[in-house]
């Protein structure tokens, strides 16, 4: 499609386990952001990758959340040993065009029980 | 540190009213830009636009504007005419511009949010 594609839509697991959160950014956008919203907040930034450069892990909360970003394009957001506060909506969102602007996806909500 | 404040959490108005959405921001950043995103019902942001630190010109596209008052650190946006597809939560958005070029790290710093119910 001509969009950002994210996958699942939804996604409910026990507390403990591990999930994998997909996005598939438009051709030809080198920088992919991945944010979280929580119920009732803004969106909280996680991690930045562009291009071949070292990705800005600087938003990720802790050391059980690790992204990364194969071939340039598919990204993939990983929690580990998932905890119930873990339960948001993931949005992942590629840059480009003239306004460099950000073009997001419609998110994997997670519910983690 | 940079903070974004929409202290309006929901708004309701009946269709055909003008209403605006307040935007308050915190930065200690000389250059930045400002955004306003829309999010439908359907969860994915909209982008609706973009401004830099420097230009302090006022912007209308069709039924929006956009008032950006450096002296008060606001960026309000204001729908007119409002119609029931402009029901969304609205977020505003703030980002460094040291890096001013679409291959920029912007870093967004989220408000959040204002969801507005247009009544039909």
């Amino acid at each position: 499609g001509a969009g950002v594609s994210q996958s699942p839509s939804n996604k409910v697991t026990e507390k403990g386990k591990d999930v994998e959160l997909r996005c598939d950014p438009i051709s030809g956008h080198t920088a992919l952001y991945w944010y979280r919203q929580s119920l009732g907040q803004g969106l909280e930034f996680l991690i930045y990758f562009q291009g071949n450069s070292a990705p800005d892990k600087s938003g990720l909360p802790s050391d059980r959340f690790s992204a990364e970003r194969t071939g340039g394009s598919v990204s993939t957001l990983t929690i580990q040993r998932t905890q119930q506060e873990d339960s948001a909506v993931y949005l992942c969102a590629g840059k480009g065009g003239g306004t460099g602007e950000l073009f997001f996806g419609e998110g994997s909500r997670l519910t983690v029980l | 540190a940079q903070k974004v404040t929409q202290a309006q959490t929901e708004i309701s108005v009946v269709e055909k009213e003008d209403v605006t959405l307040d935007c308050v921001y915190e930065t200690r950043d000389t250059t930045y830009y400002l955004f306003w995103y829309k999010q439908p019902p359907s969860g994915e942001l909209v982008f609706l636009i973009r401004r830099n630190s420097f230009d302090e010109q006022n912007e209308i596209s069709g039924r929006y504007s956009w008032n950006f008052q450096k002296s008060t650190s606001s960026f309000n946006f204001t729908i007119t005419a409002s119609q029931v597809v402009d029901s969304a939560v609205y977020f505003c958005a703030l980002s460094e511009a040291r890096l001013i070029s679409n291959f920029g790290n912007e870093k967004l710093t989220f408000g959040t949010g204002t969801r507005l119910t247009i009544i039909p």
